[in-house]
């Protein structure tokens, strides 16, 4: 059965503190994992695609690495701003409809 | 590029009306467009993937005679809660997979709806 699992489930830091956040996938077959950033009531907003393991992506102060069984989204000296939920999401070879496979997220809070 | 919007953002309704909400792609043509609830501190639950001009997939355990979907052009769909009770107040999300972009799906800003 496909699967995503998202650690920590929350994750507080001070601001300037470096940190990743995991998303480890059991799927038949990628075709694409997907980083999002949801803020409260509000919908996900894209990051990143990665579609290949050794892949690599980089936005502002996020950076997207992708492995053979899980991914890392590495927040370099974040800001409050970045606090968010950070939802993993992936696409297995086997849909035939692009249905996402979502995990459950992680919650990180940057404080001043 | 990529904007999703929906209407409305809000709304409150009394049980045994119907809700429409609407999900519009707005720079680009939607191969295939999604429909998701969202519970509090919980994460995203697909209710239904629709094509233009075909019926909408169900997931399993959604009912499809109280989500009615309708995608009515590669641009628009939209999710009628009919007969609403409380136990239906939630938050709508939609997306959109913009075609010929790899399966990238982009999301509306999403509706809450109240029951009362």
């Amino acid at each position: 059965e496909d699967q995503v699992t998202q650690s920590p489930e929350a994750l507080r830091l001070q601001e300037g503190e470096s940190s990743s956040l995991n998303c480890s996938y059991t799927v038949s077959g990628l075709r694409g994992l997907f980083w999002y950033r949801q803020d409260p009531g509000k919908g996900p907003e894209f990051l990143f695609t990665l579609y290949s393991a050794g892949e690599e992506k980089e936005k502002e102060r996020l950076k997207a690495t992708l492995t053979k069984k899980e991914s890392f989204l590495h927040i370099t000296a974040p800001k409050p701003e970045d606090s968010a939920t950070y939802l993993c999401a992936v696409l297995s070879g086997s849909s035939n409809t692009g249905k996402l496979i979502f995990g459950q997220g992680t919650t990180l809070q940057v404080k001043p | 590029g990529a904007v999703v919007s929906q209407h409305p953002s809000r709304v409150i309704c009394k049980s045994g009306t119907s809700v429409k909400i609407e999900c519009r792609s707005l720079d680009f043509q939607a191969t295939t467009m999604f429909w998701y609830r969202q519970f509090p501190k919980k994460s995203l639950m697909l209710m239904a993937t629709s094509n233009e001009g075909s019926k909408a997939t169900y997931e399993q355990g959604v009912e499809k005679d109280k989500f009615l979907i309708n995608h009515a052009s590669l641009t628009l769909s939209t999710l009628t809660v009919t007969s609403a009770h409380p136990e239906d107040s939630s938050f709508y999300i939609c997306s959109a997979d913009r075609q010929g972009m790899s399966y990238e799906q982009y999301f509306g800003p999403g509706t809450r709806l109240t029951v009362t």
